[in-house]
């Protein structure tokens, strides 16, 4: 059972360069997160997806963007890389609400990028 | 807006004592409230959550947490602390009113177990 998977696990780039991180779950997650983790912030969510098709902005959205053109996947793109988007980049997915109750989410082991 | 205020940067604690890893938050209506961990190169693994019910919840690996709702806290505790509970421990909540399960965080605490 692979749960959330992230690839590239590491990745370096020049400022300036573009890359597309890429999430794939296997649970049937209606609901897909990207988030960024820096020292000292916690976990900061950039963008989200409630289903196939559909994407919203999180806390932190500049210099992203973001598609999720089948339930499973959910990808993020960097399209002009900055020293600022050095961070450790985490996917997760989550089932929909039982009725008021939350489920929690399933993290990726994450993608460590550095933008040089 | 919603936040989490974990006030510890790190808590050091030795093997077979008593833990506790503080959580406060603020949120407009009632909180969903999570803990997770995370260990080195690795992602954040599920603990416990508070929905509704009772204020102490068990969780995975004999660790629970209590919710005070006049304190507006939620503490993570372990009877017993091993060295392998040595990792970062993140607090979240998720707002009560808010579409699509989002979490925020709180900054982190490192948990280090003596032996």
């Amino acid at each position: 059972n692979a749960g959330v998977t992230q690839t590239p696990k590491f990745r370096v780039l020049k400022t300036g360069q573009s890359m597309t991180l890429l999430c794939a779950q296997d649970m049937n997650h209606e609901y897909m997160y990207w988030y960024r983790q820096d020292p000292g912030m916690g976990l900061r969510l950039i963008h989200y997806s409630v289903g196939e098709g559909t994407t919203a902005k999180g806390e932190v959205p500049d210099g992203y963007n973001v598609s999720r053109l089948k339930k499973q996947n959910f990808l993020l793109g960097l399209e002009s890389a900055a020293p600022s988007q050095t961070s450790v980049y985490f996917c997760a997915s989550s089932t929909l609400p039982q009725g008021n109750l939350r489920t929690e989410a399933f993290f990726g082991q994450g993608t460590r990028l550095t933008v040089v | 807006a919603q936040s989490v205020a974990q006030p510890e940067d790190q808590v050091n604690v030795a093997e077979g004592n008593p833990l506790t890893v503080k959580c406060t938050y603020s949120v407009s209506g009632n909180p969903y409230l999570f803990w997770y961990v995370q260990y080195p190169n690795r992602g954040l693994q599920f603990l416990l959550k508070y929905i509704t019910g009772d204020n102490l919840v068990k969780g995975s690996y004999g660790f629970e947490a209590e919710f005070n709702k006049s304190q507006t806290s939620f503490h993570l505790k372990k009877p017993s602390a091993l060295v392998s509970d040595s990792a970062l421990y993140f607090c979240a909540v998720s707002p009560y009113m808010e579409y699509g399960n989002k979490l925020v965080f709180g900054a982190g605490t490192i948990l280090r177990v003596k032996s």
